[in-house]
Order: structure tokens, then sequence, then C-alpha cells
């Protein structure tokens, strides 16, 4: 079945390590993007990308890395310089502005 | 002003009522407008896109006022199962893709 995957489901880091979320699509869509959500609140742009090896800064970039060696395949890094990363990590793709995007089950990286 | 705004309630209703949420956006060049549902805890899922001339799909109506820069969803017959955060979606083209922005949602829960 086709569908987009997150990995690992809940992520613990110590402070000032970089960690790396996984997202891989096999839906062949070429926009794929990154939102992190807080308790209570939206989802915020992280990053995104419409084709390989190219990708934006969505609204909240600063912290955050990302690569797009593959259409399938999106990965973000937190950086140690990411201030308060404890958050609900989501991950989505798209390949038609009219037909919605699918989210992946998301990542809860939590800092201790 | 938030690009994209909602009442986040919560709308407490007893089953079987109708409900209406609405939405507003402030970017005219918005392209395409989305309706997502969130569960505690899980990924947001596409309920429905939202077109001008308004869309139907079973007990939920979505509309789009351009001109008002407004979105509503209105649900009929409400069940239980209806209980979710639902967001507002808009879409719009930057320079680099295609950009989703999210409202903050707005909580139902419906009741016996």
């Amino acid at each position: 079945d086709g569908g987009i995957t997150q990995s690992p489901k809940y992520l613990f880091r110590k402070e000032g390590q970089n960690v790396t979320l996984s997202c891989e699509q096999n839906l062949n869509h070429d926009a794929m993007y990154w939102y992190r959500q807080d308790p209570g609140q939206g989802l915020r742009l992280i990053y995104y990308s419409q084709i390989v090896n190219d990708f934006q800064k969505g609204d909240i970039a600063e912290g955050y890395s990302v690569s797009r060696e593959k259409k399938e395949s999106f990965p973000l890094t937190v950086t140690s310089a990411q201030k308060n990363p404890t958050a609900f990590y989501l991950c989505a793709s798209g390949s038609s502005v009219g037909y919605g995007y699918t989210f992946g089950s998301g990542t809860r990286l939590t800092v201790v | 002003r938030k690009e994209v705004e909602q009442d986040p309630g919560p709308f407490n209703v007893p089953e079987g009522a109708t409900v209406a949420f609405n939405c507003t956006y402030s970017n005219s060049a918005s392209q395409s407008f989305f309706w997502y549902r969130q569960d505690c805890r899980k990924e947001p899922k596409l309920l429905m896109s939202v077109y001008s001339s308004g869309n139907e799909d079973g007990r939920f109506t979505a509309q789009l006022n351009r001109a008002s820069q407004y979105i509503s969803l209105l649900i009929r017959d409400s069940k239980l199962s209806d209980s979710a955060t639902y967001l507002c979606v808009v879409n719009y083209l930057t320079g680099g893709g295609n950009k989703l922005t999210f409202g903050t949602g707005t909580q139902l829960k419906v009741e016996l």
C-alpha cells in the first residue's frame, strides 16, 4: 500500500545532541513538508521541498536542516541550535494543489 | 495578523446537532483550500477540499468565499465520532513551490 512513513514514533534526545527524523513516501509525490506541532497549538511549517535537491525555509526553520537527495525521502535534522525542540513533528507529501496532502503518523521528540 | 485564523472553541454540541466552523485567511493569492480533521495525538487527515461553488460530502458541507477570504465547514446530524479538532488549511504558490498554511484548529466535542 502507498503511504508516508515517519520513524521513529518516539524519540528522546539529550540536550546538545543533533537528531535526524526520517520521512519516506512511496506515493510518487513531488512535494514534501515538515511541520512542528506544540501542545494545544497549530502546525507550523519548518521546511518544504518541491523537487529533488531543492528545498525552502518555512516559518520556523532556525535550528533545523533538511536534505532532499531522493524524491522519496526528506529527512529532518534537529540541531543543538534549536532552543526548544520538544514537539510533535509531522511530515507530509503531495502531488497536486487540488488534491490535498497526506501526513505521516508523526514523531514525538522529547529533550531530556 | 495570522495567515489563517480560526475560533479555537471548544464547541460542545449534542449528538444530532448542526454545527458550523469558520475560517478567514489573509493572503488573497491563496489558491486552494482544505479542511483537515485531527484526532488527539494523531496526524491530520484530509476531510475535504473546498471549492468556490461549495461542495458536500455526506453530512459535511464546505464553502469558500474568495471575495471575503472566508471558508466554512458545516456538519449536520453530528455524531460522537465527529469529536476532533478541525483544521482550516490554505495553499498558495511561492517561489519555492506550494506552501500549506494551517489554522490552529477548532475543537469539536459531540456529547450524548
